[in-house]
């Protein structure tokens, strides 16, 4: 079936270490998206890439980044930098000038 | 800027309508969205309407756009208990490669 999947859906992280969050999507979409969720807040747009090899900060990159190495795949690594990472994190993807983008079905991270 | 609003709660009985409304700020969006989430999942998309029609239903679905005053609302009719979950508003600015403004989300609660 096709879909966008990630994983692992549940992540503790001790605090002071990296973790990476996967993204996989066999849709072949060119756009693929990270979101955070917090309670009350809805989602705020981490980083997005509308091409293998390029991606762009979106309103809260700070103490994250990505990389797009296959247009299948759009991991976020979560990086000690990063203040507060308890949160629901979301992927999604979507063809360039489409008018659905896919979601995953999340990963919730906690800090420990 | 871009900024979408949406009230937090709404609760209503099962078999009433229910209407969730949403403002939002660019006047360069193309496309407006609604999105539901279940407790633990990701976002599926309910439904979208293009910035330059009025009116669209699908089914129990009926979304009205204002564009002069940037305002959105989906009614659903006759509202079930499976329809308690939190639903998403957004907006997809022009020229910005696809990237979606959320707002906060509305929380629907369904009453037997």
């Amino acid at each position: 079936d096709g879909g966008i999947t990630q994983s692992p859906k549940y992540l503790f992280r001790k605090e002071g270490q990296n973790v990476t969050l996967s993204c996989e999507q066999n849709l072949n979409h060119d756009a693929m998206y990270w979101y955070r969720q917090d309670p009350g807040q809805g989602l705020r747009l981490i980083y997005y890439s509308q091409i293998v090899n390029d991606f762009q900060k979106g309103d809260i990159a700070e103490g994250y980044s990505v990389s797009r190495e296959k247009k299948e795949s759009f991991p976020l690594t979560v990086t000690s930098a990063q203040k507060n990472p308890t949160a629901f994190y979301l992927c999604a993807s979507s063809l360039l000038y489409n008018t659905e983008a896919f979601f995953g079905q999340g990963t919730r991270l906690t800090v420990v | 800027g871009e900024d979408v609003e949406q009230s937090l709660f709404l609760s209503v009985r099962e078999g009433d309508s229910s209407v969730i409304n949403c403002t939002y700020t660019d006047s360069s969006s193309t496309y407006l969205y609604w999105y539901k989430q279940e407790p633990g999942a990701g976002l599926q998309l309910l439904t979208y309407i293009f910035s330059n029609m009025d009116m669209k239903q699908d089914q129990r679905l009926t979304v009205l756009l204002n564009k002069k005053d940037k305002h959105l609302s989906l009614r659903i009719a006759d509202t079930q208990t499976g329809d308690s979950a939190i639903y998403f508003c957004a907006e997809r600015p022009g020229n910005q490669g696809g990237k979606l403004i959320f707002g906060q989300g509305t929380e629907l609660s369904v009453k037997p």
